[in-house]
């Protein structure tokens, strides 16, 4: 597709519940951001990756929250033993990195995760 | 990094052109100034991004003052799909401050 794609686009875990959240970013960006949106509050920066690399990590709240993008394209955020304030909507976003700045980044729809 | 302030809330009849206002007193000269917004269920959406010259897309307008300490996003023909949680940001995308710092944004509200 043309845009960044999320899934799952809702998920219902039970406390203590591994999940995984995949992002496919748009083809050639380099750029890869994870976001966490709490209910009726702004985004909130979790972790940056170019290529392959995790280059930020300073956002994730615990280590329970692990993500990885081996190949440089696709990326998993896996949070483990969810917490119920780990219920969010999960927010993948991509850029095309480029010599100059003022890139412009792209959001997906997000993945909505409640914990019960 | 740059903070901005921006109105909790602002209504603007269908139609009409929205001006939404956002402060950014503490810019730093290599951080643009971008806008998006977010309907309600929706990831944000970008919308427009500048430096210090005035720019325009198919979306809307943006004036930033010649200071750069203020900029105006202008949505010229207000429609009710607009209505939603716009968001100013400053950032350095492609440089050391590449994050996108969200605050509260501004509720915009478009009344038939």
């Amino acid at each position: 597709g043309a845009g960044v794609s999320q899934s799952p686009r809702y998920k219902v875990a039970k406390r203590g519940q591994d999940v995984a959240l995949r992002c496919d970013p748009i083809s050639g960006h380099v750029s890869l951001f994870w976001y966490q949106q709490a209910l009726g509050q702004g985004p909130e920066f979790l972790t940056y990756f170019q290529n392959e690399a995790q280059l930020d990590k300073s956002g994730l709240p615990s280590d329970r929250f692990f993500a990885e993008r081996p190949e440089g394209s696709v990326s998993t955020l896996k949070i483990q033993r969810t917490q119920q304030e780990d219920s969010a909507v999960y927010l993948c976003a991509s850029s095309i990195k480029a010599q100059r700045a003022g890139n412009t980044i792209y959001f997906g729809e997000g993945s909505w995760l409640t914990v019960v | 990094d740059a903070k901005t302030t921006q109105p909790p809330s602002m209504d603007c009849a269908e139609g009409r052109a929205a001006n939404l206002p956002c402060n950014h007193s503490t810019i730093s000269g290599n951080e643009y100034v971008y806008w998006y917004r977010q309907i309600h269920s929706q990831g944000p959406q970008y919308i427009i991004h500048g430096l210090k010259n005035n720019e325009t897309n198919e979306m809307a307008s943006l004036i930033i003052t010649e200071d750069r300490k203020s900029s105006t996003l202008i949505l010229p023909h207000a429609t009710l799909r607009d209505t939603a949680v716009y968001y100013c940001i400053v950032a350095n995308s492609g440089g050391s401050n590449y994050k996108l710092t969200f605050g509260k944004g501004t509720l915009l509200t478009v009344n038939p």
